[in-house]
């Protein structure tokens, strides 16, 4: 199984609707990203949490941080076309502070 | 300032060649990582470097090697190239490691044919 799941794994949802996309781990988080992909293209950063119970803002997106849980949602208030793409988490796991490792991604479609 | 470049942008090999990306991390950061992303899933880690040295390496067969440059910059080497090595290869920069903000690149697209 993966180390770090997303659901959903997709999501169509009206303009200006609100939505929410869930990471889960089975591991000790001890740094949790967030990263919005357009197809084939580069990743951009969002937000960084390390700390539980972290909540960040960006525009309208927050995201928080449960590490009690190992768990973190990504919330976008009122979609927006712009919205639309692929977000992805990645975390930092166990001791491994060199590297991340990442989800499966949730793609995001906004109709408008 | 500028972000993370890297080079090239898309690339087409033969099955057996060798390939080279390069990555140019943001300024004052000192690590660079590679990931090899394949269609439908998440990145993968390969490689983490600071301060030219190896910190540490995914689980990817010997054909896979990097190095980091005294400015920072860094190039990943592809050996006897195969079919399931077609991906999105994404370098990330940050200060020192992956507890600290890391910043992608937009990626080299290597299609091996």
């Amino acid at each position: 199984s993966q180390e770090l799941e997303q659901s959903p794994q997709s999501l169509i949802v009206q303009e200006g609707k609100n939505l929410t996309i869930n990471c889960t781990s089975s591991k000790t988080l001890y740094g949790l990203y967030w990263y919005k992909q357009k197809y084939g293209e580069g990743l951009i950063f969002l937000m960084m949490l390390q700390k539980g119970g972290e909540e960040k803002s960006h525009e309208k997106i927050t995201a928080k941080l449960d590490e009690k849980k190992q768990q973190s949602s990504l919330h976008i208030t009122a979609s927006q076309p712009s919205h639309a793409g692929i977000y992805l988490c990645g975390a930092v796991l166990g001791g491994a502070t060199n590297k991340l490792i990442f989800g499966t991604g949730t793609l995001l479609a906004v109709q408008p | 300032d500028a972000g993370v470049t890297q080079s090239p942008t898309h690339l087409i090999k033969t099955r057996g060649q060798q390939v080279t990306l390069r990555c140019s991390p943001i300024s004052g950061h000192k690590s660079v990582s590679w990931y090899q992303q394949v269609l439908g899933q998440g990145p993968q880690f390969i490689f983490q470097y600071y301060e030219k040295e190896e910190r540490g390496r995914g689980n990817f067969p010997d054909r896979f090697s990097a190095r980091q440059f005294p400015n920072y910059s860094s190039e990943l080497n592809v050996n006897a190239l195969l079919l399931g090595d077609s991906a999105l290869y994404l370098c990330a920069s940050s200060l020192e490691g992956a507890l600290y903000e890391q910043y992608f690149g937009p990626g080299t697209r290597l299609t091996v044919t």
